[in-house]
Formats: C-alpha cells, structure tokens, sequence
C-alpha cells in the first residue's frame, strides 16, 4: 500500500526560528491536508493543498504532486507552534483511503 | 455550535461494559469518519458514511459498531472492548467523501481496564 513518511520526526527550536517539514507519499494522490495536532489532542486544519503553494500567516505549504512531495515551512516560529504536524493524503481507487504520515513533533523553546 | 463536537471527551470503561461514542457536525456536510490513533501510531481510518450510507470499512474487529442515524450524526457503539482498544478516538467530516477537506473533532480519550 502507500507510504507516507514525515520527516525529521522530532524538531526542537528556538523562538524565532524558521523550519521546513516535510512530507514523502509513494502513490498517486488525490489531495493532501496539513494538520496540527495540539497538546490536547484537537487537530487543526492547516492547509488543504493537493498541489501548488498556498500561505497563511507565518505558514505557508507547497506540495509538488508529480514528485510526491509536500513542504510546510514555519517562519518565525512561537511556543504555541508546538505539538505534532500530520500530513495526510487520500487516496479514491476502487476503495476510499485516508493515510496519515507519522507526523513531526516539533517543541519551540521561549 | 459550530464546527464537529464529540462526546464524551474522557471515557474508562471495563472490558465487559457497552457504551457509546457520540459525534455531531455541524457544517451541512455529507460525509462522517471515525479514526483511531493509538500510541505512537499514525492515524488510522476505521468507518466512512456518505449520506448514513457505510461506503468503507477498514477491517475493524465487530466489537465496533458504527451508526449513522443522519448526515449530522455518527455514533460509535462498543461492547467487550480490550485493554489495547484505549485510544483516541476521532470523528471527521467533509462535504463529500473523496476530494474534499476533512475538519475533525475534539476526540474522545478512551482508556480500557
């Protein structure tokens, strides 16, 4: 089945700092979400990207389909940023599939 | 309310009870999930409804039980669950099943003794 392999898996930063996550998928897909999931465990949509570059705040994402790929970048990064980034990506052949990646866990220092 | 809710937020329960997981949504949408995530594991897709109608069942074992009386509506029925059941527990929605944003709830937090 597809693969979907987060990386690095565990991030540690300085208040300030920038960082690139990224997300590998083996397969075809039809669309690719980014999610944070907070210390409670709520996730919170953060980008809705099967291809392209789309920016919201401090965070923006790029996803390049063709090569299987997805950036999320935190600019400027704060300690409420902390707590696990999922990436996800569905999958409709024959059968419907939603696969989450292992995530990055990312704590941001003061 | 808005968005998707879920409750209880916090169940325990023992091996031999039977209780229920409740999610509601609140965004007119036609497609309801269920997901697990255990302990350092990712996510994973257990029931997709669109319009009440179950369209994928990812081999959960029959001590789940969903129902989906309505397209607002998914509920979670357990019954002789196993200490390794504890897990979060997620409901999802989107506007239809397949190409569409997922928005989640809360969770239920359920711990089996």
């Amino acid at each position: 089945g597809i693969q979907v392999e987060q990386s690095p898996p565990d991030l540690i930063l300085q208040e300030g700092a920038n960082s690139t996550l990224r997300c590998n998928f083996s397969d075809s897909v039809n669309n690719l979400q980014w999610f944070h999931q907070n210390p409670w465990g709520q996730l919170i949509n953060l980008f809705y990207i099967p291809s392209g570059t789309k920016q919201n705040g401090r965070l923006s994402a790029t996803t390049v389909a063709t090569e299987r790929y997805s950036l999320l970048y935190i600019s400027s990064s704060q300690t409420t940023d902390s707590g696990v980034y999922f990436c996800a990506v569905e999958i409709s052949s024959g059968t419907y599939k939603y696969i989450f990646g292992t995530g990055t866990r990312l704590k941001v220092l003061a | 309310e808005t968005g998707v809710t879920q409750t209880p937020r916090h169940l325990v329960m023992g091996m031999t009870n039977k209780k229920s997981l409740k999610c509601e949504q609140h965004l007119g949408h036609n497609a309801m999930y269920w997901y697990k995530q255990s302990a350092k594991k990712p996510l994973e897709l257990m029931f997709v409804y669109s319009l009440e109608e179950r369209v994928e069942n990812n081999s959960v074992p029959s001590r789940f039980s969903p129902e989906c009386p309505n397209s607002s509506h998914l509920f979670l029925h357990l019954h002789t669950l196993q200490p390794e059941d504890s897990a979060l527990y997620l409901c999802a929605s989107s506007q239809d099943v397949g190409g569409d944003e997922q928005f989640f709830g809360p969770g239920t937090r359920l711990t089996v003794l």
